[in-house]
């Protein structure tokens, strides 16, 4: 069936490393895809999204490009900061949005 | 501003009980979803709507019932009969169902974490 794998967390980095999250999927066609970000406490927030191979999502300093021949969208930011300290989840939509179990990040100073 | 209003933020529930939690969006989406997030189990699919009067079971609707009698509100009723409740419940919505707007996004309200007494 179609699912969403995500690098396993937790993730600790120092401020200014480099940040990668794996992406992979597992759909029939070509879903749009998405990285949303949950900040303590809070919902989901949308962060970026591709909707068609090569298309590449950006914000906030955060990338990621649709594979579509090695079906990932793995998400990278160069210089990452202690506010990017969050829960990313990886998800995409066919019939419905399937969510990754994301990937807890924490940025020390 | 429009988005999508949670509430409570916080909910406990006593043992036989049932309570119900509140979902209203002013962003006049058609869509609308519940969802269940336990740690380390991302998010999980209860119930959602693609129009009013009508909503489909989810992954886990067990123990769970929901309404959409008006396109802004989706309410959903945790049953006595669901036995592990506790857990962060996030409703969203989208411009329509993820089925014909796939390139579309949910918007999410912030939650409510509801605990057994």
């Amino acid at each position: 069936g179609n699912s969403v794998t995500q690098m396993e967390g937790p993730v600790t980095l120092s401020e200014e490393a480099f940040l990668t999250i794996n992406c992979t999927y597992t759909a029939t066609g070509y879903p749009s895809l998405f990285w949303y970000v949950q900040y303590p406490g809070e919902g989901l927030q949308l962060l970026l999204k591709a909707t068609k191979a090569d298309d590449k999502g950006s914000n906030k300093g955060f990338e990621a490009t649709y594979r579509k021949e090695t079906t990932s969208f793995h998400l990278e930011k160069g210089s990452v900061q202690v506010s990017d300290s969050a829960v990313y989840f990886c998800a995409f939509n066919d019939y419905k949005l399937s969510f990754g179990a994301g990937t807890t990040v924490t940025v020390r100073a | 501003d429009g988005g999508i209003t949670q509430s409570p933020k916080y909910l406990f529930r006593k043992e036989g009980q049932n309570v119900t939690l509140s979902c209203e969006q002013n962003l006049n989406h058609d869509a609308m979803y519940w969802y269940r997030q336990d740690p380390g189990q991302g998010l999980r699919l209860i119930y959602y709507s693609q129009i009013v009067n009508d909503f489909q079971k989810g992954d886990i609707a067990e123990g769970y019932s929901v309404s959409r009698e008006k396109k802004e509100s989706f309410p959903l009723t945790v049953t006595s009969a669901q036995k592990n409740p506790t857990a962060f419940y996030l409703c969203a919505s989208s411009i329509g169902s993820a089925e014909s707007y796939s390139n579309q996004p949910q918007h999410f309200g912030d939650g409510t974490r509801l605990s057994i007494l």
